[in-house]
């Protein structure tokens, strides 16, 4: 399995600014994806990030809200723009399996917005 | 649409115990599916997956699409079992959609 890291932890923030998350994978990988886990709540997909290409944005979120970068194949980031307190979560990114169609998570970036 | 659903918010059982943590999906094809765990203040981690049909931790878990079940089952349960389950459905790398989890406690 990946070995898969972000950055920040965790951050509080102010409501209006913005936020960057990186997330850092020990092997090259096609796609890379983004969740929020609300509080109390189970993982709800934001995005898939592809290599050389624009992110593909599920229904109800954005790219001005959560613009991503995807320079390389082993690292992306998210932005939480704007932000509000109805953005506090835990943002996790996640890489695809070679051998099986799982998922693998990051530890996760715990937001609370003020 | 694609949906999973997991009934239980909180499961408790004893120590010893067997235990079953219920999924159930909606989806149109053939689908894959997993079991992921979050330990206290540990990522979530893969437990199983359907497809290899492995025991992990002495827990296992049989498709069932005619009920369209993943249930998830170990028959002694350990107080180290404790955490937040999920299960999962991935359509061919298309997305992955998580059901709400089940807190399970296992009591002394």
């Amino acid at each position: 399995s990946a070995v898969i890291s972000q950055k920040p932890s965790r951050d509080i923030c102010q409501r209006g600014t913005s936020l960057t998350i990186q997330c850092q994978v020990d092997s090259q990988v096609t796609m890379m994806f983004w969740y929020r886990q609300q509080p109390g709540q189970s993982l709800t997909l934001i995005a898939t990030a592809n290599q050389g290409s624009e992110a593909t944005y599920e229904s109800g979120f954005v790219i001005d809200k959560f613009p991503i970068s995807r320079p390389n194949l082993t690292f992306s980031t998210l932005t939480v723009s704007n932000m509000s307190p109805e953005d506090s979560s835990i943002y996790l990114c996640s890489v695809g399996g070679t051998l099986y169609n799982e998922q693998f998570f990051g530890p996760g970036t715990r937001l609370t917005v003020l | 649409a694609q949906r999973v659903t997991q009934p239980e918010k909180l499961l408790s059982v004893f120590k010893g115990a067997p235990v079953e943590l219920k999924c159930n999906y909606s989806y149109s094809g053939s689908p894959e599916l997993f079991w992921y765990v979050q330990y206290s203040r540990q990522r979530l981690q893969l437990l199983l997956r359907h497809i290899s049909r492995e025991s992990i931790k002495g827990f296992t878990a049989d498709l069932n699409k005619g009920e369209t079940s993943f249930h998830l089952k170990k028959p002694f349960a350990q107080e180290e079992d404790s955490a937040m389950y999920y299960c999962a459905l991935n359509n061919y790398g298309q997305n992955f959609v998580f059901g709400p989890g089940t807190r399970l406690s296992v009591l002394p």
